[in-house]
């Protein structure tokens, strides 16, 4: 168990639709990032939350948003499914916005059909 | 854009043989970072070598790196069936006064018994 919380571990929805991926970083830690992986395009930088703010972002679609609640937890909402959008997520957290001390988590695979 | 390029992209190997793994990036580092994912799991962080380090051992890992080819080499001596797994470089772009984790698409190790 690394620390970090994903849930749920797994997710079938239809094309349409909208989900949430919920992640809890360990604790501590003030900065979450989120990521995607898919066969054909790697692990891709989606957006970063810092205490709260987004302070970076990365590949991330207009249908995906993302948000940090004051507990630190952090919501990835991705909505108008596309078969494409299946794939698996990561969060990762880390006690402040260094380049070190990136903690991933197991990750929640979301198919789309 | 993928900062860390890994090679080779996939290789197979007996049990007790060496197995050596290549990144190459294309930024200034501070440090570069190797990563272990088991298959559909999250990533696991292996070691982290600075820009002004050479050589670093952990276990039965050696790292490498040549900041004046921008490239590293991550070395498993003796290697076992368990370590079976993706292995990623990672090095930390700066962003927005953060630093985002940067993955290579990954060199995917089998290890025969």
């Amino acid at each position: 168990d690394s620390g970090v919380t994903q849930t749920p571990k797994h997710l079938i929805t239809a094309t349409g639709q909208r989900v949430t991926l919920r992640c809890s970083p360990r604790s501590g830690d003030l900065s979450v990032y989120w990521y995607q992986q898919s066969l054909d395009q790697g692990l891709q930088f989606l957006i970063q939350y810092y205490n709260g703010e987004e302070r970076a972002k990365g590949n991330i679609l207009e249908r995906f948003s993302a948000q940090q609640f004051p507990d630190l937890h952090s919501e990835l909402n991705l909505s108008s499914l596309e078969l494409g959008d299946s794939a698996l997520y990561f969060c990762a957290s880390s006690v402040t916005v260094a380049d070190y001390g990136y903690t991933f988590g197991s990750g929640t695979r979301l198919t789309v059909v | 854009s993928q900062q860390g390029e890994e090679d080779p992209q996939a290789l197979s190997i007996q049990e007790g043989e060496n197995a050596t793994m290549n990144c190459s990036y294309k930024t200034s580092i501070n440090n570069l970072q190797w990563y272990r994912q088991n298959s559909g799991r999250g990533l696991v962080h292996l070691i982290l070598i600075r820009s002004n380090e050479r050589e670093k051992h952990s276990g039965r890992l050696r790292v490498t790196l040549d900041t004046s080819k921008k490239s590293s080499s991550l070395l498993i001596t003796a290697s076992r069936a368990a370590d079976t797994a993706s292995y990623f470089c990672a090095t930390a772009l700066a962003s927005g006064g953060s630093y985002i984790p940067t993955f290579g698409r990954g060199t995917s190790l089998i290890v025969h018994p």
